[in-house]
């Protein structure tokens, strides 16, 4: 069975650019959640989404957005990078939003922004 | 969802068992037990999850305090491939279909080392 899969895996962008990144859940997974990783913040939620809805988001300026399709695969989009944006983002499947059901993730992608 | 601490760093001899504290002494009652790795570049890895039992899979075994309110992930038999960040992680389910907290708090996590 196919795991999360990440598109691109490596980005480099400019500072006022924007991005689009795709994450494609296992197959039946049908809530998808997004993550940034930094090495001074760490791990930290950014949005869920189930049944092409948000059900969920964190603390992130609105220049974060997402959206999820019929098919359960799932974008976030970026605008307006700065250089803070720099980091891992992490895309995980679960079955079901909001139950026991574990979540399983992506290898992310690696946005540098210059 | 309770916060969790965990040892910064630990060391383990290769073959040997490894074991990884967690204290989450602020759950409540329907709170489960999530442990994730992260091997460097990569996403992390679902291990194992439990409410009040132990739990045991191909991966690892948890032992849960009869107070739930500690932890420890059992690695029977670390290899180098072993090392790695480890977390855990307490949430709260939020019930079915129209659920909205799957997110999941990391923390710092323990970094294991598993030595030759």
């Amino acid at each position: 069975k196919a795991g999360v899969t990440q598109t691109p895996r490596y980005l480099i962008k400019t500072r006022g650019q924007q991005v689009t990144l795709s994450c494609s859940p296992i197959s039946g997974h049908r809530s998808v959640s997004w993550y940034q990783q930094t090495p001074g913040q760490g791990l930290q939620f950014l949005f869920e989404y189930f049944s092409e809805t948000q059900r969920n988001k964190g603390n992130f300026p609105g220049r974060f957005s997402g959206r999820q399709f019929s098919n359960s695969r799932s974008e976030m989009n970026v605008s307006t990078l700065e250089l803070g944006d720099s980091a891992l983002y992490l895309c995980a499947s679960s079955l079901v939003a909001g139950t026991n059901q574990p979540q399983h993730f992506g290898d992310g992608t690696r946005l540098s922004i210059l | 969802d309770a916060k969790t601490t965990q040892p910064p760093s630990m060391d383990c001899a290769e073959g040997r068992a490894a074991n990884l504290p967690c204290n989450h002494s602020t759950i409540s009652g329907n709170e489960y037990v999530y442990w994730y790795r992260q091997i460097h570049s990569q996403g992390p890895q679902y291990i194992i999850h439990g409410l009040k039992n132990n739990e045991t899979n191909e991966m690892a075994s948890l032992i849960i305090t009869e107070d739930r309110k500690s932890s420890t992930l059992i690695l029977p038999h670390a290899t180098l491939r072993d090392t790695a960040v480890y977390y855990c992680i307490v949430r709260v389910p939020s019930g079915g279909v129209s659920g909205n907290t799957g997110k999941l708090i990391f923390g710092q996590g323990t970094t294991l080392q598993v030595k030759p």
